[in-house]
Parts: structure tokens; sequence; C-alpha cells
């Protein structure tokens, strides 16, 4: 069955770049999502179809994905942004499929 | 506004069952997927399902397959899951989720129901 990997954690200072990854063989067929999930909150896509920023969602969230790996990328990141982010795919023979999470920690 | 609203918190016994529901509005109900996804405590996202509520049909996640059931009434614009065989390990946050039109990612979401199964 298809496996989405994604780091527990990524830790990153107040304006600098944090990078998540979402591993998965062949990931760069498939369409991604990222959600955002602060405590005691409901997941918020905050890019969807690889790349496309829903709206609401701040500039500095952007989304790319290629070959074996998706990236969820966070530019001049904001106390604000700490959260689990959670990358997820349709798989036709499993239906929904969700990474693992990863936990953002801002410094 | 699209809203989803869930049902309250549920305590159950092992071994019961339990029924959840999920009241749409601000959208036309028939016409969009609704999933299911569960997160235990201080654990992931964990998709169960859909039903299109359209037609009825119904997508179960294999782990789920043999003790779930989604079901709906269109005209209440209402889903519902029945969760059967509980076990301390179903203890989690029920999400409703619907998937954007035409698209797999989860646009509008309820506010999720706490389902605490204990003796």
């Amino acid at each position: 069955s298809y496996v989405l990997t994604q780091p527990p954690s990524v830790s990153v200072a107040p304006e600098k770049t944090a990078m998540i990854t979402c591993g998965g063989n062949d990931i760069g067929s498939r369409s991604v999502h990222w959600y955002q999930q602060k405590p005691g909150q409901v997941p918020v896509v905050v890019i969807s179809n690889d790349s496309d920023r829903p709206s609401g969602i701040p500039e500095r969230f952007s989304g790319s994905n290629s070959g074996n790996t998706a990236t969820l990328t966070i530019s001049r990141v904001e106390a604000g942004d700490e959260a689990d982010y959670y990358c997820q795919v349709w798989d036709s023979s499993s239906g929904v499929l969700f990474g693992g999470g990863t936990k953002l920690t801002v410094l | 506004q699209v809203q989803l609203l869930q049902s309250a918190a549920e305590m159950k016994n092992p071994g019961a069952s339990v029924k959840l529901s999920c009241e749409a509005s601000g959208y036309t109900f028939t016409t969009y997927p609704v999933h299911w996804v569960r997160q235990a405590p201080g654990q992931g996202l964990e998709w169960m399902g859909w039903i299109y509520p359209g037609t009825g049909d119904t997508k179960y996640s294999q782990i789920f397959q043999a003790r779930v059931t989604f079901t709906r009434d269109t005209s209440a614009s209402t889903v519902y899951l029945d969760l059967t065989g509980l076990r301390s390990e179903d203890t989690a946050v029920y999400y409703c989720a619907r998937t954007s039109l035409g698209g797999t990612d989860f646009d509008h979401w309820g506010q999720g129901t706490l389902v605490t199964v204990s003796s």
C-alpha cells in the first residue's frame, strides 16, 4: 500500500524559511494537499493540488511536488505558524492517505 | 457560508456502538462527497471513508470496513457514521469533512466530535 512519510518535527527561527517534506513513491504524479492544524483546532487546507493557495492563506505558504518528494515551504516564518502540518493524497485503491504529520516549532 | 455541524461528544463502554451526525448547510448537500476522518489523542489524521449524499454510494477504508457504516438523510442534509464494536483505541475526535468540487482536498471540516470509549 502507498505510504506518505513526513519528518516528525521541524524547527525554524522566526523570519526564516521552513520546508516540510512529504515523501512517497512517485508522489510527483499525484496531487498533494497540505493542512495546518493548530492545537485544539480543526485542520485547514493551506495548499491544494501541489501548489494552489486557497483564499485567505498568506503568500508565505507555497508548495511544490516532483519525483518522490512534495514540499511545503513557509517563508518568513511567524510564531503563529507553529502547528502540525499534514500532507494528503488520493490513492485509487486505498482512498485518502495522510502523512504522519510534522510538528513545526518556531524557535 | 458552508458549515458542517457535528453532534455532541459521546462516552461509550467497550463493545458498544456509536452513531454520529454531521449536518451540512450553505451548499447543495447532494453535490459534494462527505468524508469521515478521525484523530486519536496526540496522533495524526486517519481517514475512515466517504459517502456521496446524492446517491448514497460509500467507500470505506479497509481498516474500518467491517465495523463502520455511513448513511445520509437528504431531507435533513445530514450524514451519519455508525461505528460498532467500540474499543479503547477508538477514543478519538471524529471529523466530517467535505471535498472540494471535483477535487480531492478537504475544503471544509466539521468542528469534530469526541468519542471516549472507557469502562
